[in-house]
């Protein structure tokens, strides 16, 4: 069981490059949510789905896109990097029962852009 | 407007010393509650969390929090701090009701005195 894995751990890009972040659960949570987190900022929400094939758009959604094709995978992709996304991206999973409604999160993606 | 206020960017205690990182809220909701704790390079963990019921909830670590509906505060005590509790700390808030509304503080960074 190896919770929220996500997928690469640090990155390097050019401003107007392109990429994918992976993050994927097996805890099978119906709920994965990506957050930034800039320093003084805490946490912020870019993109969330509350299932298979569902996204929707959180606190800071410009420049990002999401899908979410398989319960078990969530990408975040950046089309046109910029200097500005320059942040830690986390990924994170939710059980919304009853009783373990708690967001698990996973290690962090580091994203420079240049 | 719903918010999470952690007043206190920085602390530092002695070791050994008791501790308590404030966090007070704004939301419209029923509030869930939780404080998470985010090691240097890594993501964030559960310390503990609110649902209902008694207002003090223990959690991992040795820590507990207070919930005090009056005051709008949720704030995290340990009577004895050790090194490795060094961290940076995030109060977060949301409701069961909605998929997207986790609110996150600022975060508080704990530096611990020899």
């Amino acid at each position: 069981n190896a919770g929220v894995t996500q997928t690469p751990k640090f990155r390097v890009l050019k401003t107007g490059q392109s990429m994918t972040l992976l993050c994927a659960q097996d805890m099978n949570h119906e709920y994965m949510y990506w957050y930034r987190q800039d320093p003084g900022m805490g946490l912020r929400l870019i993109h969330y789905s509350v299932g298979e094939g569902t996204t929707a758009k959180g606190e800071v959604p410009d420049g990002y896109n999401v899908s979410r094709l398989k319960k078990q995978n969530f990408l975040l992709g950046l089309e046109s990097a910029a200097p500005s996304q320059t942040s830690v991206y986390f990924c994170a999973s939710r059980d919304p029962g009853q009783s373990t409604d708690t967001q698990y999160f996973g290690p962090g993606t580091r994203l420079t852009v240049l | 407007a719903q918010s999470v206020t952690q007043p206190d960017i920085h602390i530092t205690v002695s070791e050994g010393a008791s501790l308590e990182l404030r966090c007070n809220y704004s939301y419209g909701a029923t509030p869930y509650l939780f404080w998470y704790v985010q090691s240097p390079g890594q993501g964030l963990q559960l310390l503990l969390k609110y649902f209902s019921g008694d207002t003090l909830v223990q959690g991992i670590k040795g820590f507990e929090a207070e919930f005090k509906r009056s005051q709008s505060s949720f704030n995290l005590r340990k009577p004895s701090v050790h090194w490795s509790d060094a961290a940076e700390y995030f109060c977060a808030v949301g409701a069961r009701s909605s998929a997207s509304k986790i609110i996150f503080g600022s975060g508080t960074r704990l530096s611990i005195r020899p």
